[in-house]
């Protein structure tokens, strides 16, 4: 079975424009669920997304939003970026109504200059 | 959500068990234990979880004490490729989506 891929991998962008990252679960699952991973302040939960319907929410601004689709895949967009917003960003996937723990993709890197 | 404690760093050489702890004194009786190991530039990766049975899969052992306050994870036969930032997260099973990693532990696996 696939992991959860995560597009593009690497991403460079000024501050000041918006940025739209991309997250494909494992087959069969539900749930979505998208981190920030910085030096500073480790792993972050961004929110969480099921059924195309967002469940939690994280502590970060509102410039931080997401969707969910009906195959499941899922976005997550950042408007105007600031340095601060550069982080690896990580989408995890599980199936939503059992009891598996969350399976992560290797991120997205975004460098904001 | 009960805190983890897990020293900063740790050292094993190849071949043998490498023995993670984890303390959780506050934990509480629906709260299972999550590990999860991150290698550098990639996700986490799911190692394994328990309640209060012992538990066994393909990468790991989990050992937790009877009074729930405290785990171990076992690597039974570490290998170079075992080096990584291992966390020890502790959660209610319906709301692990929305996990709260600490510090973690930074295993060393030394040839």
């Amino acid at each position: 079975k696939a992991g959860v891929t995560q597009t593009p991998r690497y991403l460079i962008k000024t501050r000041g424009q918006q940025v739209t990252l991309s997250c494909s679960p494992i087959s069969g699952h539900r749930s979505v669920s998208w981190y920030q991973q910085t030096p500073g302040q480790g792993l972050q939960f961004l929110f969480e997304y099921f059924s195309e319907t967002q469940r939690n929410k994280g502590n970060f601004p509102g410039r931080f939003s997401g969707r969910q689709f009906s195959n499941s895949r899922s976005e997550m967009n950042v408007s105007t970026l600031e340095l601060g917003d550069s982080a690896l960003y990580l989408c995890a996937s599980r199936p939503g109504q059992s009891h598996s723990p969350l399976h992560f993709g290797n991120g997205t890197r975004l460098t904001v200059t | 959500d009960a805190k983890t404690t897990q020293p900063p760093s740790m050292d094993c050489a190849e071949g043998r068990a490498a023995n993670l702890p984890c303390n959780h004194s506050t934990i509480s009786g629906n709260e299972y234990v999550y590990w999860y190991r991150q290698i550098h530039s990639q996700g986490p990766q799911y190692i394994i979880h328990g309640l209060k049975n012992n538990e066994t899969n393909e990468m790991a052992s989990l050992i937790i004490t009877e009074d729930r306050k405290s785990s171990t994870l076992i690597l039974p036969h570490a290998t170079l490729r075992d080096t990584a930032v291992y966390y020890c997260i502790v959660r209610v099973e319906a709301r692990a989506q929305k996990l709260v990693f600490g510090q973690g532990t930074r295993l060393t696996i030394n040839p």
